[in-house]
């Protein structure tokens, strides 16, 4: 089945600096990557995802990047604000259609 | 309509009772999905119904018992549950094209779960 690792598990920056979420994956046959962030006690909400169709996709401060060859994707969130603070979670769907989700990263952005 | 709609939000719940858990959506999607998530960690599958076939975890004890009364509604029904399984269940939905599963999830808001 498809394995999906996350890193770093924890991240703190500066208000206004970037951050990067790192994941990879296992399965070769996986074409959708999301990713969701989820505040205390809420629902995970998807933030942005991508297929394997494409390299790279951007929605305002949200971006994602996908290496099949390397079999690994990335988060990436410019001009970081308070609000961004929350557990990050990368996925992916591999051949089974069902969802593989990494182990999280707390994203903590400082004032 | 793009919500997915779980009821109780909350329960507390002894190790003897008998209790459910009911999720719903209306968006024509025919997969649906129960998640436990622990405080920090990620969500985990516990049961998929799509198009009405039932595929399972094997890890998930027979004391979760998931039930789907048609393609809009899926329950989850819990018996004996021990401490260990509070935690937040969450029910989601995914969109088919064409037959086939796009994997974009729609997750409801969850039903935080305590047992005593």
């Amino acid at each position: 089945g498809e394995n999906v690792e996350q890193h770093p598990s924890t991240l703190s920056v500066q208000e206004g600096d970037s951050a990067v979420i790192k994941c990879t994956y296992s399965d070769s046959a996986s074409n959708y990557f999301p990713w969701y962030k989820q505040e205390l006690g809420k629902r995970p909400q998807l933030i942005i995802d991508i297929r394997s169709n494409v390299g790279e996709k951007k929605d305002q401060r949200i971006a994602v990047t996908l290496n099949k060859t390397a079999k690994h994707f990335s988060l990436h969130i410019t001009e970081t604000q308070p609000e961004d603070s929350a557990v990050y979670f990368c996925a992916a769907s591999g051949a089974a259609r069902q969802l593989t989700f990494g182990s999280g990263t707390q994203l903590t952005v400082l004032p | 309509d793009t919500e997915v709609t779980q009821t109780p939000k909350h329960l507390v719940m002894g190790m003897t009772n008998k209790k459910s858990l009911k999720c719903e959506q209306h968006m024509g999607h025919r997969a649906m999905y129960w998640y436990k998530q622990k405080a920090k960690k990620p969500p985990e599958l516990m049961f998929v119904y799509s198009y009405e076939k039932l595929s399972i975890n094997e890890s998930v004890p027979s004391r979760f018992s998931p039930e789907c009364p048609n393609s809009s509604l899926l329950n989850l029904h819990l018996h004996a549950l021990q401490p260990e399984d509070s935690a937040l269940y969450l029910c989601a939905s995914s969109q088919q094209l064409a037959g086939v599963d796009t994997g974009e999830l729609f997750f409801g808001e969850g039903s935080r779960l305590t047992v005593l």
